[in-house]
């Protein structure tokens, strides 16, 4: 299985909006709706953001929204604030209880 | 509150084995499936198996399989990695994480890892 194609970087001023792509196949990202979004600071863990495309989990701010297309799972964050400066990760169920990663992709914010 | 602690991380040569634990506490154990993640300090994450809460189901990477060997103890509400014929490639900081269940479930929490290093 190869992993998940996600842009490198990503960048955008304070206040502005951001969407991070995460390009599948059909069978991964396009045949289930299980794509999960990940925050990492340096030095931390990973922090669920997003789960099931669109679903947030308590505590995560509304600025960050999910969403999906054939292959391609998206992720918006609006009203970009400092702290939102991270690597980002996707994740998709890809079937036979597998887990796929993007490559991650590294948000600036300017 | 959730706390995964892993531990068993070090250098190692190529070839040799390594067994990675995780003590899990502030949840139900084995209400829960468990996983291995690894990340390239770096680098991005990769899947590395996963087990579900009565080790029914026991899953693998392609890059792993025959290598590894997931196992979890919910006596002890432990889970464990067994590595073999550990190459430079498995170098990374491995992650422990859980989900509800096998498949179908985020990973929702995680620990903060234990790096293996693979160096001659």
């Amino acid at each position: 299985q190869s992993a998940l194609t996600q842009p490198p970087s990503a960048s955008g001023s304070p206040g502005q909006s951001v969407t991070i792509s995460c390009t599948g196949t059909s069978s991964d990202v396009g045949g289930y709706n299980y794509v999960s979004w990940y925050q990492q600071h340096p030095g931390k863990a990973p922090k669920l953001m997003i789960y099931e495309v669109t679903k947030r989990p308590s505590g995560v701010p509304d600025r960050f929204f999910g969403s999906k297309s054939g292959n391609t799972a998206s992720l918006t964050v609006s009203g970009l604030q400092a702290e939102d400066e991270a690597d980002y990760y996707c994740s998709s169920y890809a079937g036979n209880n597998k887990l796929l990663f993007g490559g991650g992709t590294k948000l600036t914010v300017l | 509150e959730v706390q995964l602690v892993e531990s068993g991380g070090g250098l190692v040569q190529p070839g040799w084995s390594l067994r990675l634990s995780c003590a899990a506490s502030g949840f139900t154990f084995d209400d829960y499936a468990m996983h291995w993640v690894r990340q390239v300090p770096g680098k991005g994450l990769e899947w590395v198996s996963g087990i579900s809460w009565n080790s029914g189901t026991i899953v693998y990477a392609d890059s792993v399989k025959g290598r590894f060997t997931i196992s979890r103890d919910n006596a002890k509400n432990s889970l464990y990695l067994q590595m073999n014929s550990l190459r430079t490639e498995d170098m990374a900081l491995y992650y422990c994480a859980r989900s509800k269940w096998i498949s179908g479930s985020p990973i929702d929490y995680w620990g903060q890892g234990t790096l293996v290093t693979v160096s001659s």
